[in-house]
């Protein structure tokens, strides 16, 4: 089953606004991960926020983690054509492995 | 440096044969896992190894194993092949636990 769940599915918006994903989880964890997917290819890792810290920033992505609402968000700002892909969160549960689960992924489009 | 490296690309099978897969990870990465992705099931993790033991293992039938040599290059086998295998097999290695992955490209195994 999956642990996290990203939210919306889908999200389609034009270059230059920005894009905000969600994701929740159900047990407490170690750390949460943000990848991308570009059509069916490998995934990229983007950031990992260890569940100590509240927020961290990579360029033009803001994540943020709120362990107590067992939840993250992924911001992008200022959105390009090529940050079109899928975008999944990842979560190790704390006590277990660090194998991350990967919820089903929110699918950005950006209309040039 | 070079990334995670998975061969083939794509494959096709028939059902009832058995297919190999194989994983070169990044140098000095010990842990490779692999995951299955499909468009129903999403990413789900299928083992994960470590200095040539497997030490986790996802919730796949024992037609499913792995291997990793001293070099930890991995391999993944898949016998008595089922039109549902058919999905992108992805693999993954990572420094240490609670460390981000560095995913390949995957392979494209259809079943027919």
């Amino acid at each position: 089953s999956q642990q996290g769940e990203e939210d919306p599915q889908a999200l389609s918006i034009q270059e230059g606004e920005n894009a905000t994903m969600n994701c929740s989880y159900k047990t407490s964890i170690n750390n949460l991960q943000w990848y991308r997917q570009n059509s069916g290819r490998g995934l990229v890792h983007l950031i990992l926020i260890r569940s100590n810290e509240r927020e961290k920033h990579s360029g033009r992505l803001r994540v943020t983690l709120d362990t107590s609402k067992k939840s993250s968000s992924l911001l992008i700002t200022a959105s390009r054509a090529a940050d079109t892909a899928s975008y999944f969160c990842a979560t190790d549960a704390r006590g277990g492995s660090y194998i991350p689960t990967f919820g089903r992924g929110t699918s950005l489009i950006v209309h040039p | 440096k070079a990334g995670v490296t998975q061969t083939p690309r794509y494959l096709i099978k028939t059902r009832g044969q058995q297919v190999t897969l194989s994983c070169s990870p990044i140098s000095g990465h010990r842990s490779v896992s692999w995951y299955q992705q499909t468009p129903g099931q999403g990413l789900q993790f299928l083992f994960e190894y470590f200095s040539e033991t497997q030490r986790n293992k996802g919730n796949f039938p024992g037609r499913f194993s792995g291997r990793q040599f001293s070099n930890s290059r991995s391999e993944m086998n898949v016998s008595t092949l089922e039109l549902g295998d058919s999905a992108l097999y992805l693999c993954a290695s990572s420094l240490s636990d609670g460390y981000g992955y560095t995913f390949g490209s995957g392979t494209r195994l259809t079943v027919v």
